[in-house]
């Protein structure tokens, strides 16, 4: 079965960038939405943007000028960029493979079916 | 900015019945997702589009949306089912989460 593994450093320096990959093992990874989503400690979930395997990104509009998602179909793999982190980007990182169902002539997300085991990332000098 | 609004906590009896709501501006035209997270795990889906179950989750969950309101049901909880449950919805072009809620099955 299709599984979902974050990796990247779990310490980052504030006004750096956040960098993180997730491997697709078990299936391709492409014909679907991939997202990324993030948990700051005791706070709820927050979709931070997703991209369809040809590249095509939709990001949460608090993220947009700072986040970057990029899909590499020959490794399987997609990516999240986040700069100018600050404390308030600390927080438990997933990748997730997204839901979508066919509408007025186009594909449309609606929930997270698969999700990775999470990283902690930590924004401290 | 879209937003699902839940109760922080639900208690119920085992065997019980539980109910969770999640509420949003015309929740009901948009499909709602509910997920199951236990403490370091990460999160499951239990419910997709408004009331189906992936393989693997026990028939005592289901879902319903309507007008404002989706629910999430858990008939005969069991103590495996404590857990943080949150909602989740599309809106423009993000996928939003409510706040969560912890069940607690005593």
């Amino acid at each position: 079965q299709v599984q979902l593994q974050e990796s990247g450093p779990g310490l980052v320096k504030p006004s750096e960038t956040l960098s993180l990959t997730c491997t697709v093992s078990g299936g391709s990874i492409s014909g679907y939405y991939w997202s990324w989503i993030r948990q700051p400690p005791g706070k709820r979930l927050e979709c931070i943007g997703y991209i369809y395997y040809s590249g095509s990104t939709n990001y949460n509009p608090s993220f947009k000028s700072r986040v970057t998602i990029s899909i590499d179909t020959s490794k399987n793999q997609f990516s999240l960029k986040l700069s100018s982190v600050t404390a308030a980007d600390t927080a438990m990182y997933y990748c997730a493979r997204v839901l979508d169902y066919y509408g007025s002539g186009s594909y449309t997300p609606y929930g997270f079916d698969i999700w990775g085991p999470g990283t902690m990332v930590t924004v401290s000098s | 900015s879209y937003e699902l609004t839940q109760p922080p906590s639900v208690s119920v009896s085992p065997g019980q019945t539980a109910s969770i709501t999640c509420s949003g501006d015309k929740l009901g035209d948009r499909y709602t997702c509910w997920y199951q997270q236990k403490p370091g795990q990460s999160p499951l889906l239990v419910i997709y589009q408004d009331r189906k179950r992936p393989s693997g989750i026990p028939e005592r969950f289901s879902g319903s949306n309507s007008g404002n309101t989706a629910t999430l049901t858990i008939s005969g909880a069991q103590a495996m089912d404590e857990a943080d449950y949150y909602c989740q919805a599309w809106d423009s072009s993000t996928l939003v989460f409510g706040g969560g809620t912890k069940l607690t099955v005593l």
